[in-house]
């Protein structure tokens, strides 16, 4: 157990339509990770934020959008959702931003859009 | 840009078998390498991981070298087992921001 807490853990949703995956980090962690895996593009990095303020920004699409709240849990909010945002999004938290600090990752939330 | 090629799976061994995954990078600067491990449902873990060149990680019985001269870190176990059967990933962390750049995973099946 990695201590990083993702839900839902299956989401199955229609097209058109709007979720939100949570990520609740490591006890004394403030950086947060999104990644997205799917089958024809791998694992990619989504955003990053640190402290509440977003860092990083990766092959994220405009109809997603993220934040990190005060308590440091983060959300990713995904709409007008398509067939090709069925994936596997998982968080990962880290002390600080940097490559020398490591991250850990959540098991995951696999979503399927129909 | 960053990326990192890792060679195509799946990979099949036998219990004890010797094991490589070869994995080669494009970066600018000097970055950190590293090799997570997926097992079946679960989320990532960290395998191993190196900061500079010519440095060696280590876990597991697991073992890569970071050769700058080549660009690779390539993924060694000398006698592998059934539990090591998961998805490896080889990742690059080449910015000051942390985020990390992954090959796209090989599966190793290893029967008894």
């Amino acid at each position: 157990d990695s201590g990083v807490t993702q839900t839902p853990k299956h989401l199955i949703t229609a097209t058109g339509q709007r979720v939100t995956l949570r990520c609740s980090p490591r006890s004394g962690d403030l950086s947060v990770y999104w990644y997205q895996q799917s089958l024809d593009q791998g694992l990619q990095f989504l955003i990053q934020y640190y402290n509440g303020e977003e860092r990083a920004k990766g092959n994220i699409l405009e109809r997603f959008s993220a934040q990190q709240f005060p308590d440091l849990h983060s959300e990713l909010n995904l709409s007008s959702l398509e067939l090709g945002d069925s994936a596997l999004y998982f968080c990962a938290s880290s002390v600080a931003p940097g490559p020398l600090n490591e991250q850990f990752f959540g098991p995951g939330t696999r979503l399927t859009v129909l | 840009g960053n990326s990192v090629t890792q060679m195509e799976g799946p990979v099949t061994l036998s219990e004890e078998a010797f094991l490589t995954i070869n994995c080669t990078y494009t970066a600018t600067g000097y970055p950190s390498l590293f090799w997570y491990v997926q097992y079946p449902g679960e989320g990532l873990q960290l395998l191993l991981k190196a900061t500079k060149a010519d440095d060696k990680g280590s876990n597991k019985g697991f073992e890569a070298t970071y050769r700058k001269e080549t660009t690779s870190f390539h993924l060694e176990k000398g006698s592998v087992q059934v539990s090591d059967s998961a998805v490896y990933f080889c990742a690059l962390g080449g910015t000051s921001y942390g985020k990390l750049t992954f090959g796209q995973g090989t599966i190793l099946t290893v029967h008894p």
